[in-house]
């Protein structure tokens, strides 16, 4: 059984770059895509990035200018980052993979990370 | 990008009743959406794909139904655990979106 795991800072100020990291344990980063997702405080869920096992990349159109995915096959791990960060990208910062295989849905999700942005 | 309304923001029903959420593209989907549970304090769970599909391990009380852009997510005999946020996502295309979803509370 999949597992994931979200790491990074629950502390973030204004303008600086959130780095997160989601640990896959229970399965081969390979064998699927994987994302992250967050969800702001009045409980609505956004899409933010897409990677799929060979590296292909997708981002939302309305942070694609600050965000990153990347992932670590090594380390069976991926990662976000999103520069410049304000007070509007606190939320609850979800990794979950993305089921190409089956359901073509996020089928596992990690516990989620708090991240607020605060000077 | 897709938009989805859901109706009603909330519900609010008793035990052994049917529940009935109301998820609505702005534009045709055609069947790839689907439904999460999300409960306080957790990650959502799919409960359906692709409409009408249950997801591994969901009880057979959750059925979805729809097509285009008029869908349907009914709970049938409520359970204590099935109060909770559901949400709705397409798939038809990037960037992925969800509905900003129904509460279902007790009365």
């Amino acid at each position: 059984h999949v597992q994931l795991q979200e790491s990074g800072p629950g502390l973030v100020k204004p303008s600086e770059t959130l780095s997160l990291t989601c640990r896959v344990s229970g399965d081969s980063i390979t064998n699927y895509h994987w994302t992250w997702i967050r969800q702001t405080p009045d409980k609505r869920l956004e899409w933010i990035a897409y990677i799929s096992h060979t590296g292909l990349t997708n981002y939302s159109p309305s942070l694609k200018s600050r965000v990153t995915i990347s992932v670590d096959t090594s380390n069976n791990q991926f990662s976000l980052r999103l520069a410049s960060m304000t007070v509007a990208d606190t939320a609850v910062y979800y990794c979950a993979r993305y089921d190409s295989v089956t359901t073509l849905y996020f089928d596992q999700w990690g516990q989620g990370a708090v991240v607020t942005v605060s000077a | 990008e897709i938009v989805l309304t859901q109706s009603p923001a909330t519900l609010s029903l008793s035990p052994g009743d049917t529940a009935t959420l109301s998820c609505r593209a702005s534009q045709t989907v055609s069947y790839k959406l689907g439904w999460y549970q999300q409960k306080p304090g957790q990650a959502p769970r799919l409960l359906i794909y692709d409409a009408v599909y249950r997801a591994s391990g969901v009880p057979a009380r959750f059925s979805g139904t729809g097509s285009a852009t008029d869908f349907t997510l009914t709970i049938s005999n409520l359970e204590a655990e099935d109060f909770a946020l559901y949400f709705c996502q397409q798939r038809s295309d990037w960037p992925f979106t969800f509905g900003p979803g129904t509460t279902v509370d007790i009365k």
